[in-house]
């Protein structure tokens, strides 16, 4: 089913900027359609946003629409989620996921925490 | 939209008791309905998708069955490691998760 590891959390001030990395193995990543899925301490899952396997076609959810941007390089089979205007409410573990049949997410990352505050 | 509503939203069960977790949605969505399991501090894990297809790997004592806008999981046998919350999805378009349920053990 492949491994994902994710990169790029931290700290960062309400306004600023963030880009997050997954690294993918063990499986043919131009394959696969990617998302992003996040969970904030205590509460449940939320879709984030998705990419076809060639990248031509991206998705977000309302709530991260117009900020944040996903795409792909299949050369370094990593996955990418860049974050701008991040707001408190976007503080989460986000995790990267390996999609199957339109939005099946088959395997999980270990996810990367985004904590947004000043 | 299609929203979903899982019931109940916590319960708790005895080791060897048949549970079962609904999950409905405001409206029609065929069977595209996938369940995942989060363990304390873990990362999420897919049982079932399609309604009713077990993920490989995944214990037996799990099953999903439903169609339209009612969708059932059902774990069978409940065991100790069976300690999770569980979420529904939707999918095929706007991938979105029930509320999750909490299952603890008497």
């Amino acid at each position: 089913e492949g491994q994902l590891l994710e990169s790029g959390g931290g700290l960062v001030q309400p306004g600023g900027s963030l880009r997050l990395s997954c690294a993918a193995s063990r499986f043919t990543f131009s394959r696969y359609a990617m998302s992003w899925v996040r969970q904030a301490p205590g509460k449940g899952l939320e879709w984030v946003s998705s990419i076809s396997g060639s990248g031509d076609n991206t998705y977000y959810a309302d709530s991260v629409k117009g900020r944040f941007t996903i795409s792909r390089d299949s050369s370094k089979k990593t996955l990418y989620l860049q974050m701008n205007s991040l707001r408190a409410e976007d503080t989460a573990v986000y995790y990267c996921t390996k999609d199957i049949f339109g939005g099946v997410f088959v395997r999980w990352g270990q996810g990367t925490l985004v904590t947004v505050s000043s | 939209d299609i929203q979903l509503t899982q019931s109940p939203s916590s319960l708790s069960a005895s080791v060897g008791d048949r549970v079962t977790i609904t999950c409905r949605a405001s409206q029609g969505m065929s069977n595209y309905l996938a369940w995942y399991q989060q363990k304390p501090g873990k990362v999420p894990n897919l049982l079932i998708y399609a309604a009713s297809t077990l993920q490989s790997g995944v214990p037996s004592r799990f099953s999903g069955s439903g169609s339209g806008t009612d969708f059932t999981l059902t774990i069978s046998n409940l065991q100790p490691e069976d300690v999770a919350t569980y979420y529904c999805q939707k999918y095929n378009s706007a991938p979105l998760f029930g509320q999750g349920t909490r299952l603890e053990i008497k």
